[in-house]
């Protein structure tokens, strides 16, 4: 069975600073999605930015870019100039079924980013 | 603009109670989910539909069944509510590319 991994429970970034968010996830399939969504205090759960793992070249989302290591399977997100709106938490996910049709989704636990002032 | 709504944003049922958690989507998804979201262990997935009457349990199924009867619709119930079922409940419609998420219910068992 699929698992995604989030070891930061917690992470905090000075406004107009680098943080990286890792994500980890293990499976057998050969062809998945990645994501990572955003949770602001509002409880909607926004897309942040999406990888394909057949596609060796990183994804990037103005701000926002992920570096994917499919062997390592670490997925992690890197937000530039962090803002005072990028406070929210985060939370990887994987997404199973690219063969069967069947999708499902598979989320991590969570990182809650602070951003300074 | 996709939609996902929540019947409601905020429940309060008392243990024993038959609940019934409303979903609907206007983007004619045939992939429907319910999630449940507690601290420190992120979402975990309940049930799932992938198509009209259709139905699969996720990885906490117990304690919950689900209802799909018409394509934009998919219901979560909590048969006789317990306490421990005290959490947000989040709905998902997904498309091939992207899980589009409700406002979510925050539900309290008292």
């Amino acid at each position: 069975a699929q698992t995604v991994t989030q070891s930061q429970p917690e992470m905090s970034v000075q406004e107009a600073e680098t943080v990286t968010l890792s994500c980890t996830y293990d499976t057998s399939e050969s062809d998945y999605y990645l994501f990572w969504y955003k949770q602001p205090p509002s409880r909607q759960m926004i897309l942040v930015i999406r990888q394909e793992a057949y596609k060796q070249q990183n994804a990037t989302e103005n701000r926002f870019s992920v570096n994917f290591q499919k062997a390592a399977k670490s997925f992690s997100l890197k937000i530039s100039d962090s803002q005072l709106g990028d406070a929210a938490m985060y939370f990887c996910a994987y997404r199973t079924g690219i063969t069967s049709g069947t999708y499902k989704y598979i989320f991590g636990t969570g990182t809650r980013l602070k951003v300074l002032a | 603009d996709v939609k996902v709504t929540q019947s409601s944003r905020y429940l309060v049922k008392r243990t024993g109670e038959k609940v019934f958690l409303e979903c609907v989507q206007d983007m004619d998804h045939e992939n429907m989910f319910w999630y449940r979201q507690d601290p420190g262990l992120g979402l975990r997935l309940i049930y799932f539909s992938y198509d009209v009457k259709m139905k699969e349990k996720g990885d906490i199924p117990e304690g919950y069944s689900v209802s799909r009867e018409k394509k934009e619709r998919f219901s979560l119930i909590l048969e006789s509510a317990s306490t421990n079922q005290t959490s947000m409940y989040l709905c998902a419609s997904l498309n091939a590319g992207e899980a589009f998420f409700g406002q979510g219910t925050r539900l309290t068992v008292v």
